[in-house]
């Protein structure tokens, strides 16, 4: 029952570096999503993923990539992280059938 | 421009009495809303939605209302529990939240129920 799995929980970088966020999930939906969520700005959709093979931009996708790597994964990229990335990041999966998202537990992210 | 809004931050109700969560939304495109609830270190969870097709949803303690005119929704808690301390996001979607209909979500409310 492990749902929505994301690694690591907890990140330092250093402004410069690079690192890959993971995502797992293993509810075979089709659909899956990167949210950051920073202090009165609630949740906003960074990347996200009709489908294996497919990604689109959303609200806030500046400084990031993405990469569906198949119907279960989905990784977020960060190639030259900036003290403007320090968040908590979510994935999420869904299914048009069902309502809403399952999200993961969060990787919490700090650059300095 | 934010598309859905949740302007109080914080509530605080006691143990027993209503809790009434606001949001409203200023996209008419907007089909279908959702309430999350979200408790530290932890992920989101679903809690309850509506379609705008309806006015009212209930599910036990958990009831929210839709006023399409007004563009504003509420999630009201009743009878409130002091586990029901955690923020509360609006979402909103054109559709059931597939791909091609991506959740916005507001900014979150707090709620604390005092015992």
């Amino acid at each position: 029952n492990a749902g929505v799995t994301q690694t690591p929980k907890f990140q330092v970088l250093k402004t410069g570096q690079s690192m890959t966020l993971q995502c797992a999930q293993d509810m075979n939906h089709n659909s899956m999503y990167w949210y950051r969520q920073d202090p009165g700005m609630g949740l906003r959709l960074i990347y996200y993923s009709a489908s294996e093979g497919t990604t689109d931009k959303g609200e806030v996708p500046n400084g990031y990539n993405v990469s569906r790597l198949n119907k279960r994964e989905f990784s977020l990229r960060l190639e030259s992280a900036a003290p403007s990335q320090t968040s908590v990041y979510f994935c999420a999966s869904s299914e048009p059938e069902t309502y809403g998202y399952t999200f993961g537990s969060g990787t919490r992210l700090t650059v300095v | 421009d934010q598309q859905v809004k949740q302007n109080s931050p914080s509530l605080s109700v006691q143990e027993g009495r209503i809790s009434i969560l606001n949001c409203d939304y200023t996209n008419s495109m907007f089909d279908y809303f959702l309430w999350y609830k979200k408790y530290p270190a932890e992920g989101p969870t679903f809690l309850i939605s509506i379609s705008s097709i309806k006015d009212k949803n209930e599910d036990g303690r958990f009831t929210v209302f839709l006023n399409k005119s007004a563009k504003h929704l509420s999630l009201h808690i009743v009878p409130s529990q002091p586990g029901d301390s955690a923020v509360y996001f609006c979402a909103a979607s054109r559709g059931y939240g597939g791909a091609t209909n991506k959740l916005i979500f507001g900014t979150g409310t707090l709620l604390a129920v005092q015992p």
